[in-house]
């Protein structure tokens, strides 16, 4: 089975632009979730749908970063405009809200914002 | 904030060594779980403990659990050069959203020949 896809996997940006990120969650999975990566903060997170409805975004660092999911197979997050101190590694991740609140990563989109 | 405080940062052991790393959380739970990441690539689950449990295990791992002292450990038995990755605990909240896990700042592993 295809585990969670994220893409771009590698994206280097100038300062301003506006980068998308893109999820496909494991099919079936009701929950999704975008978690930063950074040395000094570790992985946070920063919003969680369930069944495509946002359920907490408290994490979201400002009005800079939105995340939208249209349908159950695909979710973006947005930052526009970027800054430098953007740069990380963002991971998408899905659940199955039943299965004991394991959740399935996938391998990151590495954001530089130059 | 991170809810998960690893312990230690780092560790570097030989080859068929045991390798422990802790951790301590604050705020009461529903599950505690394991993670780990390898250089470059995404977090995979490996063992997840329910807070009535006190110990459970998986092949080489071991995994206890103290409530009372808000505290975790992992071990690793036997250690393999391919066990070298970050390992991250993870606690789901007993009160709000369950599925709402909170990473640890991770441990280190190095495991050398």
């Amino acid at each position: 089975d295809a585990g969670v896809i994220q893409s771009p996997r590698h994206e280097v940006t100038e300062m301003g632009q506006e980068v998308t990120l893109r999820c496909k969650p494991i099919s079936g999975h009701n929950s999704l979730f975008w978690y930063r990566q950074t040395m000094m903060r570790g992985l946070e997170l920063l919003i969680y749908f369930n069944n495509n409805v946002p359920i907490d975004d408290s994490g979201m660092p400002e009005d800079r970063f939105s995340a939208k999911m249209p349908n159950a197979s695909f979710s973006t997050l947005k930052i526009q405009p970027s800054e430098p101190r953007d740069s990380a590694v963002y991971f998408c991740a899905s659940s199955l809200h039943s299965s004991g609140n394991t959740i399935y990563f996938g391998e990151g989109s590495w954001l530089t914002v130059v | 904030s991170q809810q998960g405080e690893e312990d230690p940062q780092a560790l570097s052991i030989q080859e068929g060594e045991n390798a422990t790393m802790n951790c301590s959380y604050k705020t009461s739970i529903n599950n505690l779980q394991w993670y780990r990441q390898n250089s470059g690539r995404g977090l995979v689950h490996l063992i997840l403990i329910r807070s009535n449990e006190r110990e459970k295990h998986s092949g080489r791992l071991r995994v206890t659990l103290d409530t009372s002292k808000k505290s975790s450990s992992l071990l690793i038995t036997a250690s393999r050069a391919a066990d070298t990755a970050s390992y991250f605990c993870a606690t789901s909240p007993s009160t709000g959203t369950a599925s709402k896990l909170t990473f640890g700042t991770g441990t280190r592993l190095q495991v050398t020949l």
